[in-house]
């Protein structure tokens, strides 16, 4: 069974729009992590956030946030006033204290695409 | 100053043929990852070490060997490389096991 699930495949959207991932994720644990990662064209893959169980503040980093809802085993990425640079697959990932050794399972991953 | 670097960066190979992947940090972690990722961007974990030592180990061909001379390092050797090898390879680290992971540039594999 899939522990990450991201729903959205492609989200294409035009400069300045916002764009929600949506990141749905499966656990038992009662201790996890939470990340977002980005993969822009080039390939590299480029550590965003990370967020403990414990901890359910969102966040907000310049035109990145984050909302956690462990209501609904959530944790969407917005972004805010997107641009072209912001293109890319963007992954999120879990990381589980006792079932998983903390390995890192990873979601298939949501393309934007910001047109100019 | 690259904090997690692959070489090579390309490897086109035949079927057949023995190859590996060096993986290097200079972050001072413990903990060191092989991923692969398909063609549909999927990634998966093969391996993880914790200061040299094997602590995961996926559900990989007994083809694929890694070895960690140090806390530093993390190689990939592939025996025998076949068609569905072909894929890109990232090397991780983290401070340990629970922290965020930095990935390296990735080597993409050919086997032709």
């Amino acid at each position: 069974a899939q522990k990450v699930t991201q729903a959205q495949t492609e989200i294409s959207v035009v400069e300045k729009e916002d764009v929600t991932l949506d990141c749905v994720y499966e656990t038992r644990d009662t201790t996890y992590y939470l990340f977002w990662y980005k993969q822009p064209p080039s390939g590299e893959l480029v550590f965003l956030i990370r967020r403990n169980s414990f901890d359910e503040q969102n966040e907000i980093s310049g035109r990145y946030s984050w909302n956690f809802q462990k209501s609904t085993s959530s944790f969407n990425f917005t972004i805010t006033a997107s641009q072209v640079v912001d293109s890319a697959v963007y992954f999120c990932a879990l990381s589980e204290a006792l079932t998983n050794d903390y390995k890192l399972s990873f979601g298939a991953g949501t393309t934007v695409t910001v047109r100019a | 100053d690259t904090a997690v670097s692959q070489t090579p960066k390309y490897l086109v190979t035949q079927m057949g043929n023995d190859k590996s992947i060096k993986c290097e940090q200079n972050l001072g972690h413990d903990t060191m990852y092989w991923y692969k990722q398909d063609s549909k961007k999927f990634l998966k974990i093969m391996f993880s070490y914790n200061n040299k030592e094997l602590i995961i180990n996926e559900t990989v061909p007994n083809r694929f060997s890694p070895k960690s001379p140090d806390k530093a390092h993390l190689n990939l050797h592939i025996n025998s490389l076949e068609l569905g090898d072909s894929a890109v390879y990232f090397c991780a680290s983290s401070l340990k096991s629970y922290n965020e992971q930095f990935f390296g540039p990735g080597t993409r594999l050919t086997v032709l």
